[in-house]
C-alpha cells in the first residue's frame, strides 16, 4: 500500500519571502505520479503542480516549483515570492499509473497549513 | 462552465435519515471518483467508477451506495445518516491524456448531522 506523509502540520511565511514545503512517500511502484494540491478556505481542491515520476525535471509552474527526489521518495513544494494569495492548506499525493478499470486514485497526506502574513 | 459540479452544496440534515449528492462532469472523462475530507481535514477515497463500472470500493460502511447512470453522473446515496458522516464529500473526474492522469475536483458538498 502506498503512503504519503507530510510532516509539517502548519507553516507561516512572510510576504515575498520563500518557503518549502515538505511531502515523502512511499510505494512499491515504478511508474506514478505525484502532485500538491491548494486547498483555500473556501474547500476548493486546486492543483498546484503535477510530476510524472519518469521525468527526472523537476516541474515547475511559476511561483511554484518541486524538488523531485525520486530514490529518496521525496516531493517537497517550494513557494517562492509568496503572496497572501497563497495562505491556504496544501496536499501532497500520490497517484499509480493506471488506465480504465486499473483502479487507481489519488492518495494524499495529511496536509500542511500555510500562513503568508504581511 | 462549470467542469465537475456537485449538488447540494451545503446539506444539513438530522440522524437517521437519508440522503443524495449528485454530480456531473461536463469533461467527457470517463472515470469519477467520491472522496470524503473529516473534519480534521483528512482526504480518503470512497469509490471510482470507470465507464459507469465500480472500480475501487474502500473499506466504506455499506450505507454508502454510489450509483453511476452513465459516465458523466456519479451519485452518492447515505442512508441511515449518522453524526460521524458530518464531512465535506468531494467529486472528481479525470481522463487519460497526453502526459498522464489530472484529476478535477467539484466544489464540495458539505454535510451536517445534527
Amino acid at each position: 500500500a502506498q503512503t504519503v506523509t507530510q510532516s509539517q502540520p502548519e507553516m507561516s511565511v512572510q510576504e515575498a519571502e520563500t518557503v518549502t514545503l515538505s511531502c515523502t512517500y512511499d510505494t512499491s511502484e515504478s511508474n506514478y505520479y505525484l502532485f500538491w494540491y491548494k486547498q483555500p478556505p473556501s474547500r476548493q481542491m486546486i492543483l498546484v503542480i503535477r510530476q510524472e515520476a519518469y521525468k527526472q525535471q523537476n516541474a515547475t509552474e511559476n511561483r511554484f516549483s518541486v524538488n523531485f527526489q525520486k530514490a529518496a521518495k521525496s516531493f517537497s513544494l517550494k513557494i517562492s515570492d509568496s503572496q497572501l494569495g497563497d495562505t491556504a492548506m496544501y496536499f501532497c499525493a500520490f497517484m499509480k499509473q493506471g488506465w480504465g478499470k486499473a483502479g487507481t486514485a489519488l492518495i494524499f497526506g495529511k496536509g500542511t497549513t500555510l500562513s503568508v502574513s504581511s | 462552465d462549470t467542469a465537475v459540479s456537485q449538488t447540494p452544496k451545503y446539506l444539513v440534515t438530522q440522524m437517521g435519515n437519508d440522503k443524495s449528492i449528485k454530480c456531473e462532469q461536463n469533461l467527457g472523462h470517463d472515470t469519477m471518483y467520491w472522496y470524503k475530507q473529516d473534519s480534521k481535514k483528512f482526504l480518503k477515497i470512497m469509490f471510482s467508477y470507470n465507464n459507469k463500472e465500480l472500480i475501487i470500493n474502500e473499506t466504506v460502511p455499506n450505507r454508502f451506495s454510489p450509483k453511476s447512470p452513465d459516465k458523466a453522473h456519479l451519485n452518492l446515496h447515505i442512508n441511515s445518516l449518522e453524526l460521524g458522516d458530518s464531512a465535506v464529500y468531494f467529486c472528481a473526474s479525470s481522463a487519460r491524456h497526453l502526459g498522464g492522469n489530472t484529476i478535477y475536483f467539484g466544489e464540495g458538498s458539505w454535510l451536517t448531522v445534527v
